[in-house]
């Protein structure tokens, strides 16, 4: 069993859709971060909360709309997308403090755009 | 800002056998972390292995280890007795040490294919 459960495990939405995917996290980490991954590109990192505050937007067209409500939960709310932001998002949470700690991810949210 | 590249985006191995997959990165820091992370078709991504800089000492766990070069910039990742569960995408990854939360670079992943 994941640590980091991500739902719904697949999406197909219209581009006047709107949709959230969540992300759940029991590990008792402090940050959280979203990561699009598309076909032989390196993973994108969207965004980062840290202790439920936004630390990190890394450019990300405002049609993504983060929200954390608590350390435990993230939410990444999709509004009129395009067909090219079909990919896989995948939700990953670490330790707040540094050190070689690794970030655990979860299985991901593949979102087809049609 | 650093960058991580994986030359080889497929690779083959025999069953039983050994495979080595290339990482290479760019940064002036001196101090940071690398990663292995294994991506099998259930998507998840799990940490494989892991090595800070600082130790000279190549990181192992189990039949997966690593050959950290520091000067060339170098990070590769052996995987001995190759078993058919090993079939997966690999991404290599950097982590400055900087930074309460991770800042991670990926590369753009090895596609591992392992033969019967």
């Amino acid at each position: 069993e994941t640590g980091v459960t991500q739902t719904p495990r697949h999406l197909v939405m219209g581009m006047t859709n709107k949709k959230s995917l969540k992300c759940e996290q029991h590990l008792g980490h402090n940050a959280m971060y979203w990561y699009k991954q598309s076909a032989k590109k390196p993973l994108e990192l969207m965004f980062v909360y840290s202790l439920e505050e936004r630390v990190e937007n890394n450019s990300v067209p405002s049609r993504f709309s983060p929200e954390c409500p608590n350390s435990s939960h993230l939410f990444l709310h999709l509004h009129t997308l395009q067909p090219e932001d079909s990919a896989l998002y995948l939700c990953a949470s670490s330790p707040e403090t540094g050190g070689g700690t690794e970030a655990f991810f979860g299985q991901g949210t593949r979102l087809t755009v049609v | 800002a650093q960058t991580v590249t994986q030359s080889q985006p497929e690779m083959s191995v025999q069953e039983a056998e050994t495979v080595t997959l290339s990482c290479t990165y760019d940064t002036s820091e001196s101090d940071y972390y690398l990663f292995w992370y294994k991506q099998p078709p259930s998507r998840q991504m799990i940490l494989v292995i892991r090595q800070e800089a600082y130790k000279q000492q190549n990181a192992t766990e189990n039949r997966f280890s690593v050959n950290f070069q520091k000067a060339a910039k170098s990070f590769s990742l052996k995987i001995s007795d190759s078993q058919l569960g090993d079939a997966a995408m690999y991404f290599c990854a950097y982590r400055s040490v900087s930074g309460g939360y991770q800042k991670v670079t990926f590369g753009t992943g090895t596609k591992l294919q392992v033969i019967p």
